[in-house]
């Protein structure tokens, strides 16, 4: 049963480290996107790949937040430095989309990194 | 502009009663993917179903189904004979071309609570 993968599970941090959450899309799948929820936005896309190129990430704050794809196997969503208005869950997805300019067939999540900034 | 409303942000209902979720959605464009996720207490959204624009047919899976009316932009789901089980936040989303079909745009969920 293929799936999404996010590390850490969790994490807790003070105000101005680094922090970076790493994802494992499903094998196969050619599009990556970073979600962030919180109570009172919901659920926000920051981010999106497609065979590793950035897409579109005009949903992230630009001056602390940065997300890369090294490989096929690996999306990384960085905050530095991180700041209490961050805390959040942070969710992965990825689907896989065949045509150009098509949807993807589906996101599938992650089950996300639960994110403390003290 | 796009946009999802989920009317009901919180619903209890009793073990066994039948309940709809609603979801309404706004759109200009003419081709567009509708979706539902469900997130348990684990906190992991769960992919639920996915319906184009093209297909009004109901949908039944087990105890699940699905009412999409695209006259009055509508695309409901109902549990029936609800369990403990089904208790999580339900989101409703959208994508169309306008935003890309990447970008899905969720509603604001309803939390179902079943009560034993």
């Amino acid at each position: 049963d293929a799936r999404v993968t996010q590390t850490p599970r969790h994490k807790v941090t003070e105000m101005g480290q680094e922090v970076t959450m790493r994802c494992q899309p499903i094998l196969g799948h050619n599009t990556v996107f970073w979600y962030r929820q919180t109570m009172m936005q919901g659920l926000e896309l920051l981010a999106y790949f497609r065979n590793r190129a950035p897409l579109d990430d005009s949903g992230m704050p630009k001056d602390r937040f940065s997300a890369e794809m090294p490989d096929a196997t690996l999306a990384t969503l960085k905050i530095q430095p991180s700041e209490p208005r961050d805390s959040a869950v942070y969710f992965c997805a990825s689907g896989l989309v065949l045509l150009a300019g098509g949807p993807a067939k589906t996101q599938y999540f992650g089950p996300g990194t639960r994110l403390l900034v003290l | 502009a796009q946009k999802v409303t989920q009317a009901q942000t919180e619903i209890s209902v009793v073990e066994k009663e039948d309940v709809t979720l609603d979801c309404v959605y706004e759109t200009r464009d003419t081709t567009y993917y509708l979706f539902w996720y469900k997130q348990p207490p684990s906190g992991e959204l769960v992919f639920l179903i996915r319906r184009n624009s093209f297909d009004e047919q109901n949908e039944i899976s087990g105890r699940y189904s699905w009412n999409f009316q695209k006259s009055t932009s509508s695309f409901n789901f109902t549990i029936t004979a609800s369990q403990v089980v089904d208790s999580a936040v339900y989101f409703c989303a959208l994508s169309d071309t306008k935003t890309s079909y990447d970008k899905v745009i969720f509603g604001p969920g309803t939390s179902l609570s079943v009560i034993p």
